[in-house]
């Protein structure tokens, strides 16, 4: 069965600072990743994913994530960190190919501190 | 162009009640499903579909029954409501086109079941 892992239930960062948000994966086959963010009271919304191609993709917000085939992760990176870029962020994974579902992560809180 | 849809916003109910919570898209989208969100749980899959008339179960499909008549709306139907099924669901949908593939969430449904 395929999995998200979040270690962390909460990154403090310093406004202006880099931010880094794990995230883990267990797939079969090739994965598609995805990171979205969820402001308090919202739905989803999507940040970047990795379909194929540079290990490195960047997205909305100035955010980025970065593929690691080896670790099987996909951390979200951002170089300085806002006080609005504090919101909820969720990793989710699918295996690649036809149609397979989605599943995501717990969710990781990001609160940037002025 | 509205996007994914949801109805209700806000429903309260009582044990043993049924109702139906509405989704509908109008991106023509292959790929439907029903997630709850639950405070240190993360996104849950209840139920996805892959086009008309195909549906599947996720991790916790257990009192809900779901059908997808057109492409466009996919109802997730609680057919003997309980205090565990409190929480807020959230209906997304997405195209499967591989690197042009996201999936757009619907405003969510916060449920009370009393």
């Amino acid at each position: 069965a395929q999995s998200v892992a979040q270690p962390e239930d909460q990154v403090n960062v310093a406004e202006g600072n880099p931010l880094t948000v794990k995230c883990t994966y267990s797939v079969s086959g090739n994965p598609y990743l995805f990171w979205y963010v969820q402001y308090p009271n919202r739905g989803l919304q999507f940040l970047l994913k990795y379909i194929t191609g540079d290990n490195l993709v960047k997205g909305s917000y100035g955010f980025e994530a970065e593929f690691n085939k080896s670790q099987t992760s996909f951390h979200l990176k951002k170089p300085s960190a806002l006080v609005s870029d504090s919101a909820l962020y969720f990793c989710a994974v699918r295996g690649a190919g036809g149609y397979q579902k989605v599943t995501f992560g717990i969710g990781t809180k990001l609160q940037v501190i002025p | 162009n509205a996007g994914v849809t949801q109805t209700p916003k806000f429903q309260v109910l009582k044990t043993g009640q049924s109702m139906t919570l509405q989704c509908a898209q109008d991106m023509n989208h292959e790929y439907m499903s029903w997630y709850r969100q639950d405070p240190g749980m993360g996104l849950r899959l209840i139920h996805y579909s892959v086009g008309a008339g195909i549906t599947d179960q996720g991790e916790v499909p257990n009192g809900y029954n779901v059908s997808r008549s057109t492409t466009e709306d996919f109802p997730l139907r609680l057919l003997s409501a309980a205090p565990s099924q409190t929480s807020v669901y959230f209906c997304a949908s997405s195209n499967l086109a591989g690197e042009e593939e996201t999936q757009y969430f619907g405003p969510g449904t916060r449920l009370l079941v009393l």
